[in-house]
């Protein structure tokens, strides 16, 4: 079974700096799929960014860019230019594919000081 | 753009009953996935539907079902309620059967409180 690990449960960070939030995965599989999902107080799964395994290149969404290491099994979150309504838990995810259901890690929440 | 709709958002029942909460996906969406929220927990997988059938199954208890309909939306039917059902349901819908297109998007969640 895939397993998903971040060990940040708490990080915080003053507006417009940036923070990378960990995540690290296991799987036996060469192909998959790593998501990372927001949660915000109002509790909605908000997509923030995903990577297919087979790309070589980070996916980058704005201010958002991800650093994939496939070999060492680690998907970070870097987010520049930290704003107050970034604050939120952050949830890294991996799915097989197709309708394989979400592993989730436990989740970092992110706190923005102004 | 559209979004995944869950029904209702907010619902009260009391030990030993029935729930049944609905999903409808994205429109075009063929892929329907069920998840639960504990407090300050991450989301746990369910169960999931592609095209009408059941594809992956999670941790999902034998007092709960699932199915998706003709029109792909979903209903999860909880029996025999329990307090630690309490929970955030979500529904999440993707377009699972195109290449490249597995991406989940999530609804707003049903908060269910069992008494």
């Amino acid at each position: 079974a895939q397993t998903v690990t971040q060990s940040q449960p708490e990080m915080s960070v003053q507006e417009a700096e940036t923070v990378t939030l960990s995540c690290t995965y296991d799987t036996s599989e060469s192909d998959y799929y790593l998501f990372w999902y927001k949660q915000p107080p109002s509790r909605q799964m908000i997509l923030v960014i995903r990577q297919e395994a087979y790309k070589q290149q980070n996916a980058t969404e704005n201010r958002f860019s991800v650093n994939f290491q496939k070999a060492a099994k680690s998907f970070s979150l870097k987010i520049s230019d930290s704003q107050l309504g970034d604050a939120a838990m952050y949830f890294c995810a991996y799915s097989g594919g197709g309708a394989d259901g979400l592993t989730f890690g436990k989740g970092t929440h992110l706190i923005i000081q102004p | 753009a559209a979004g995944v709709i869950q029904s209702p958002r907010h619902l009260i029942k009391e030990k030993r009953e029935t729930a049944t909460l609905k999903c409808y996906p994205i429109p075009r969406h063929d892929t329907v996935y069920w998840y639960q929220q504990g407090p300050g927990q991450d989301p746990q997988f369910l169960i999931s539907f592609y095209e009408k059938m059941q594809s992956d199954k999670g941790s999902i208890p034998d007092r709960f079902s699932a199915q998706q309909f003709s029109d792909y939306h979903s209903e999860l039917n909880m029996s025999s309620l329990e307090l630690g059902d309490s929970a955030l349901y979500f529904c999440a819908s993707s377009a699972a059967g195109l290449a490249g297109e597995e991406t989940q998007y999530f609804g707003p969640g049903t908060r269910l409180l069992v008494l």
